[in-house]
């Protein structure tokens, strides 16, 4: 079975400062890794992934996430945040070739003050 | 569009009154999945469904049942709610063994 653990449950940063938000994942198998922004009021939408390869990967809105195998861990990271990123972030994880369940972390709460 | 539709969005009940929550999407998609969003939790999968009459129990799906009897739909239905149900309601569907799922925009559901 996968867990995955967002290691803070809220950031708050200033706006244009760069953020760092936690992921470290368990698994006994290969594994493919999602973050989702789920914006207030709205569904979760997919910023990126990682299936293989590259352990760097870049999503939508400026986001870039670095696989880290040995470390277990998925950290999202911005260089320079807006207001409109404010948003709660999950992290997912799904056994690779497998099926398609996702499991996800509790959450992180990112709060840009201006 | 495509999109994932789920109605209603907002659901104040009382318990015991039975209720059922749909899901949409039109996309042509195989598989879908139900999941209840709550503090602390994240989300978590409560039923999926393969393709039309398949489906089976995510991990929590104690006091739900679903149905799939088309492509496109994949009703959540509560025959008897209770206050713990009080919470998030997400649909989301994706192609057969593809990476992305798509999510409904949410149903927040209260029962008193």
């Amino acid at each position: 079975a996968q867990s995955v653990t967002q290691l803070d449950s809220q950031v708050p940063v200033f706006e244009e400062a760069p953020v760092e938000l936690r992921c470290n994942y368990s698994s006994s198998v290969s594994v493919y890794l999602f973050w989702y922004v789920q914006y207030p009021n709205q569904g979760l939408q997919l910023l990126l992934k990682y299936l293989s390869g590259s352990t760097l990967v870049k999503g939508i809105n400026g986001f870039e996430a670095e696989f880290n195998k040995s470390q277990t861990s998925f950290h999202l990271r911005k260089p320079s945040v807006h207001i409109s990123d404010t948003a709660e972030y999950f992290c997912a994880v799904r056994r690779s070739g497998g099926a398609q369940k996702l499991v996800f972390g509790q959450g992180t709460r990112l709060t840009i003050n201006p | 569009e495509a999109q994932v539709t789920q109605n209603p969005r907002y659901l104040i009940t009382v318990t015991g009154k039975k209720l059922t929550v749909t899901c949409s999407q039109n996309m042509n998609h195989e598989y879908m999945s139900w999941y209840r969003q709550d503090p602390g939790l994240g989300l978590r999968q409560i039923y999926y469904s393969m393709n039309v009459e398949v489906t089976d129990k995510g991990d929590v799906p104690e006091g739900y049942k679903v149905s799939r009897k088309e492509k496109r739909n994949f009703p959540l239905i509560l025959e008897s709610p209770s206050p713990n149900q009080t919470s998030l309601y997400f649909c989301a569907s994706s192609k057969q063994g593809a990476n992305e799922q798509y999510f409904g925009p949410g149903t927040r559901l209260t029962v008193t």
